[in-house]
């Protein structure tokens, strides 16, 4: 079975703080696929990032950061100097290779306050 | 246009209404997707439509009918609805690849939100 945890249903910080969402997820497929979307109030996911199981570079755009990590089946998202426009709730997606579900975490509520 | 338009972005109706969701999709994508967000779950996958024909259909209660007459079009039709379906509803597109699911991301909507009163 698959499954994404994201242990951390809010976090609050100060603008100008670095703050890391986790997510963990399980599979038995070989070839999955990783995502992390953004919902601001609007309701729309955005897309961030798309990250391939046999890639485990880390990657970095612009203050965001994600760190892949499959000994520990970890894709964890960094926001660095965080801004109020960074408050939204961040979903953390898998995807096994030949299926079209996606499986999603439960979201984390972030809050940036000025 | 945007990629993915959803109409209307609210609706109320009452349990013995009969009302429909649409989705439409600029982005020349070939599957197109319904989501359920209720409060504090996952989303919900509730179908998949692939090059227009069906492909996933997750245990998803009668009173919900979608259809997808064209790749850019997607419908979800609703009927004697119960009040734990207020929700909202998400539709998104993909890119398929030879045939088959795209690797890539999926694309959303904003969303229909809907109360069931």
């Amino acid at each position: 079975a698959q499954k994404v945890t994201q242990a951390q249903t809010e976090i609050s910080v100060v603008e100008k703080e670095d703050v890391t969402l986790d997510c963990v997820y399980e599979t038995r497929d070989t070839t999955y696929y990783l995502f992390w979307y953004k919902q601001p109030p609007s309701g729309e996911l955005v897309f961030l990032i798309r990250r391939n199981s046999f890639d485990e570079q880390n990657e970095i755009s612009g203050r965001y950061s994600w760190n892949f990590q499959k000994s520990t089946s970890s894709f964890n998202f960094t926001i660095t100097a965080s801004q109020v426009v960074d408050s939204a709730v961040y979903f953390c997606a898998l995807r096994g290779s030949g299926t079209y579900k996606y499986i999603f975490g439960t979201g984390t509520r972030l809050k940036v306050l000025a | 246009e945007t990629g993915v338009t959803q109409t209307p972005r609210h609706l109320v109706m009452g349990m013995t209404n009969k009302k429909s969701l649409k989705c439409e999709q600029h982005l020349g994508h070939n599957a197109m997707y319904w989501y359920k967000q209720s409060a504090k779950k996952p989303l919900e996958l509730m179908f998949v439509y692939s090059l227009e024909e069906r492909v996933e259909n997750n245990s998803v209660p009668s009173r919900f009918s979608p259809e997808c007459p064209n790749s850019s079009h997607l419908f979800l039709h609703l009927h004697t609805l119960q009040p734990e379906d207020s929700a909202l509803y998400l539709c998104a597109s993909s890119h398929l690849v030879a045939g088959g699911p795209t690797t890539g991301e999926l694309f959303f909507g904003e969303g229909s939100r809907l109360t069931v009163l």
